[in-house]
């Protein structure tokens, strides 16, 4: 049973544009929600996260949003550039005392210069 | 500052034979755990420790142990390889005890057992 889902496999942007990454979960016990990025042949690494307290968390050219009524969270880069170009996964977490991470599957971003 | 440092990057393993994925870090933190990456699945979580002397599993615990004696340290045990068991490893690490705190991860270590 995915709890965390990532639907769309793949994502092309141009240059400059907006990308949205979207992710839905089914546990509403999840407290916390992060993004990671990962390059080919690396460890995941850090983007934002936000707060089940929260409807929003910005940092830079990064954006959370999150609806906890619908389940759904994405993540917007604005403006869109050729470094973003990777795989980047939602995750969730249950909040204090159940810091496990949930990962989604993925979404291959690709920036088209 | 190394953060997670995880060893070897690359292993071949015939089936049946057991090995040790090592993972430290050196940021002090209490929680640590190990991931599997599999192509459509994401990253799935193996075993899991909050601190040294405690561990318990993950989502996918068969076929693998795990031991922390040590804050640092929080190594992998395969006991008996199997073709099942090809992926890409992860160790990560994060403060822990405060919830939903940026996990820290290794560069993996991408295993094939034949």
């Amino acid at each position: 049973d995915q709890q965390v889902k990532q639907n769309s496999p793949s994502l092309s942007v141009q240059e400059g544009r907006i990308s949205i990454l979207n992710c839905d979960y089914t546990n509403s016990m999840f407290d916390y929600f992060l993004w990671y990025k990962k390059y080919p042949a690396e460890g995941p690494t850090f983007l934002i996260s936000i707060s089940s307290i929260k409807d929003k968390n910005e940092d830079g050219r990064f954006t959370v949003f999150l609806n906890k009524s619908a389940k759904h969270l994405s993540l917007h880069i604005v403006p869109s550039q050729p470094g973003d170009s990777a795989v980047y996964f939602c995750a969730a977490s249950g909040g204090f005392g159940n810091e496990k991470l949930t990962f989604g599957t993925g979404t291959r971003l690709t920036i088209i210069p | 500052n190394a953060g997670v440092t995880q060893t070897p990057k690359f292993q071949v393993l015939k089936t049946g034979q057991s090995m040790t994925l090592q993972c430290a870090q050196d940021m002090n933190h209490e929680y640590m755990s190990w991931y599997r990456q599999d192509p459509g699945m994401g990253l799935r979580l193996i075993h899991y420790s909050v601190g040294a002397g405690i561990t318990d599993q993950g989502e996918v615990p068969n076929g693998y142990n795990v031991s922390r004696s040590t804050t640092e340290d929080f190594p992998l045990r395969l006991l008996s390889a199997a073709p099942s068991q090809t992926s890409v490893y992860f160790c990560a690490s994060s403060y822990g005890g405060t919830g939903g705190t940026e996990a820290f991860f290794g560069q993996g270590t991408r295993l094939t057992v034949v």
